[in-house]
This record gives structure tokens, C-alpha cells and sequence, in this order.
């Protein structure tokens, strides 16, 4: 275990429905990132967190909404996704150079 | 284009042998790491390499660093079936901010028993 959680493990969403991902560390890390892993592609950074504030925001469509409440907790809500939208949602959290993942939530969007 | 490639895409060897996995880049780098992905899981950091290091080795891990080339490889020693994974060069850039890392494609090691 890394000390990065994420919950749920799998998800299986319908286009219209809204849903949220939970990633918790228990490392004291100062930053927070969301990740998504499509099959046959590289990692893409989608969001970074640091000191709570949102510090980079990579052209992600506006139905990915990142929250980060405090410096243990990042959610990303979901909604109104396209199918095209399911992959592995990986969360990590760093102190210095290195990130420490989770181990993702599997979404499907039908 | 991406930042971090790693070649080759896929490696099959036999337990015992050693493994070697390049990775290219194409922007000035703050340092250069290897990360571990079991199939479906979360990844695992490896080894980190900084500009100004050659060599690294960590356990069976050896990781070299050619930033005139920039280029970096990753060995694996006397592997084993348990080191059957994909693994991924990642870069932070030594400009903007240095938390951020750009992932290759990644290398799929398979260790046969």
C-alpha cells in the first residue's frame, strides 16, 4: 500500500448519470493529482493541487470537476460523461519529486 | 508529441536474464524517474535520476541518464517472473514547475518462468 486510497475501485456510469471519485493520503503530501490512463496511451495529467490551491488545469472538459477540500482529500466529480471517458482514474500525491498513486478507479461510461 | 518514449514497447525474457528499457525525451529536464505498473493497478515509483547524475542503481535496478542524448535507460538485473509489469519513464521539466510529470508510453516486461 502507497497511502494514497481511492474509492470506489470500479464504476460503471450511464452517460446522464453524476457521480464523484474519492482519493484520501495519509502521507502528509502537499499535492494532489488526478491521472487518466486510457488503454494504449500515455498517463494524462489532468489536474494539480498544491497547498489545496488548483495550480494546473490541462484542458480537461469542463464535465471533470476537481475538488480538493482539504490537502488529505481530492474528489472528482462526474458528469454528463461520453463514453470515450472511460479509462483508469489514477490519484497520486507528492511532498517533493516523487508521487505516490493510488490504485485508480476503473470507469466505464455506457 | 510525448515527452518521456520508452522502447521498446514490449519485452519478453526468460527469468534470469537481465532487461533493458530506453526512454527518450525531448525538453531540458529537472530530473527523469521509472515508475512500476502492475496490470490495472496504481504505479509505483522506481528510481528518480536528477540532470546532474549519471548512474543510479537501487537493489537490481541500475538507471543511467544521457542528457547531451537526452536519454535514459533502465536495467533490470537477474529478473524474475514477479518483475512482469509495464514500466514508465516520467519527466519533470527544469522550468514551470518541477511537480509536474510528463509519462512515455511505457515498456511491457514480461519475466517468463
Amino acid at each position: 500500500e502507497t497511502g494514497v486510497t481511492q474509492t470506489p475501485r470500479h464504476l460503471v456510469m450511464g452517460m446522464t448519470n453524476k457521480k464523484s471519485l474519492k482519493c484520501e493520503q495519509h502521507l502528509g503530501h502537499n499535492a494532489m493529482y488526478w491521472y487518466k490512463q486510457s488503454a494504449k496511451k500515455p498517463l494524462e495529467l489532468m489536474f494539480v493541487y498544491s497547498l489545496e490551491e488548483r495550480v494546473e488545469n490541462n484542458s480537461v472538459p469542463s464535465r471533470f470537476s476537481p475538488e480538493c477540500p482539504n490537502s488529505s482529500h481530492l474528489f472528482l466529480h462526474l458528469h454528463t460523461l461520453q463514453p470515450e471517458d472511460s479509462a483508469l482514474y489514477l490519484c497520486a500525491s507528492s511532498l517533493a519529486d516523487t508521487q505516490y498513486f493510488g490504485p485508480g478507479t476503473r470507469l466505464t461510461v455506457l | 508529441s510525448q515527452q518521456g518514449e520508452e522502447d521498446p514497447q514490449a519485452l519478453s525474457i526468460q527469468e534470469g536474464e537481465n532487461a533493458t528499457m530506453n526512454c527518450s525525451y525531448k525538453t531540458s529536464i529537472n530530473n527523469l524517474q521509472w515508475y512500476r505498473q502492475n496490470s490495472g493497478r496504481g504505479l509505483v515509483h522506481l528510481i528518480l535520476i536528477r540532470s546532474n547524475e549519471r548512474e543510479k542503481h537501487s537493489g537490481r535496478l541500475r538507471v543511467t541518464l544521457d542528457t547531451s542524448k537526452k536519454s535514459s535507460s533502465l536495467l533490470i538485473t537477474a529478473s524474475r517472473a514477479a518483475d512482469t509489469a509495464s514500466y514508465f519513464c516520467a519527466t519533470a521539466s527544469d522550468s514551470g514547475s518541477a511537480r509536474q510529470l510528463t509519462f512515455g508510453s511505457g515498456t511491457q516486461l514480461t519475466v517468463l518462468p
